[in-house]
């Protein structure tokens, strides 16, 4: 089955400054990669997604990036700010047809400093 | 408003008494899944339903059990419960085409 890893799992970043993530995924035939934010005892919220036909995505301060061929992607946050703070979660699914499994990686905590 | 509701949001139970938790979602969602999250581990997926009367185990099916007789509805049942199930639920849904899933706001059970 699917393997997600992600990294870093924990990240601090200055406000303003720009945070990354990064995650891994072992199946090729997965073709859908969401990103959900989590803030303290909230729901995991979806923020940006990307399909494997496309190799970008931006919403406002938030990019995601990825590499089909290395089976890894990425998520941008630009000019951070205090809210940003939460838990980040990637994953990754199969086509609908394999059951719509989300596989997600084991989350990064991004801490913002004012 | 669309949304995925969970009851209840908090649960403390004893070893081997069979719960159940609810979900319910107003999308006419066709794809449902409960999740469990622990700390340094994760979302991992317990079942999954695909439609109404098909469902599949998760990555960590043990001690579990669901039901899918209705499209809206997708009750999570412990048959008997123990510690190791102690944990924080949730419930998701999302539509063809998969815009994403649409979380509940989540069940913490405590077996004690």
């Amino acid at each position: 089955g699917e393997n997600v890893e992600q990294h870093p799992s924990t990240l601090s970043v200055q406000e303003g400054d720009s945070a990354v993530i990064k995650c891994t995924y072992s199946d090729s035939a997965s073709n859908y990669f969401p990103w959900y934010k989590q803030e303290l005892g909230k729901r995991p919220q979806l923020i940006i997604d990307i399909r494997s036909n496309v190799g970008e995505k931006k919403d406002q301060r938030i990019a995601v990036t990825l590499n089909k061929t290395a089976k890894h992607f990425s998520l941008h946050i630009t000019e951070t700010q205090p809210e940003d703070s939460a838990v980040y979660f990637c994953a990754a699914s199969p086509p609908w047809g394999a059951g719509n499994k989300l596989t997600f990686g084991g989350g990064t905590r991004v801490l913002v400093k004012p | 408003e669309a949304q995925v509701t969970q009851n209840p949001r908090y649960l403390i139970t004893v070893t081997g008494k069979k719960l159940t938790v609810t979900c319910s979602q107003n999308m006419n969602h066709e794809y449902m899944s409960w999740y469990r999250q622990d700390p340094g581990l994760g979302l991992r997926q317990i079942y999954y339903s695909m439609n109404v009367e098909v469902t599949d185990k998760g990555d960590v099916p043990e001690g579990y059990k669901v039901s899918r007789k209705e499209k809206r509805n997708f009750p999570l049942i412990l048959e008997s419960p123990s510690p190791n199930q102690t944990s924080l639920y949730f419930c998701a849904s999302s539509g063809l085409g998969r815009a994403g899933y649409t979380f509940g706001s989540g069940t913490r059970l405590t077996v004690v």
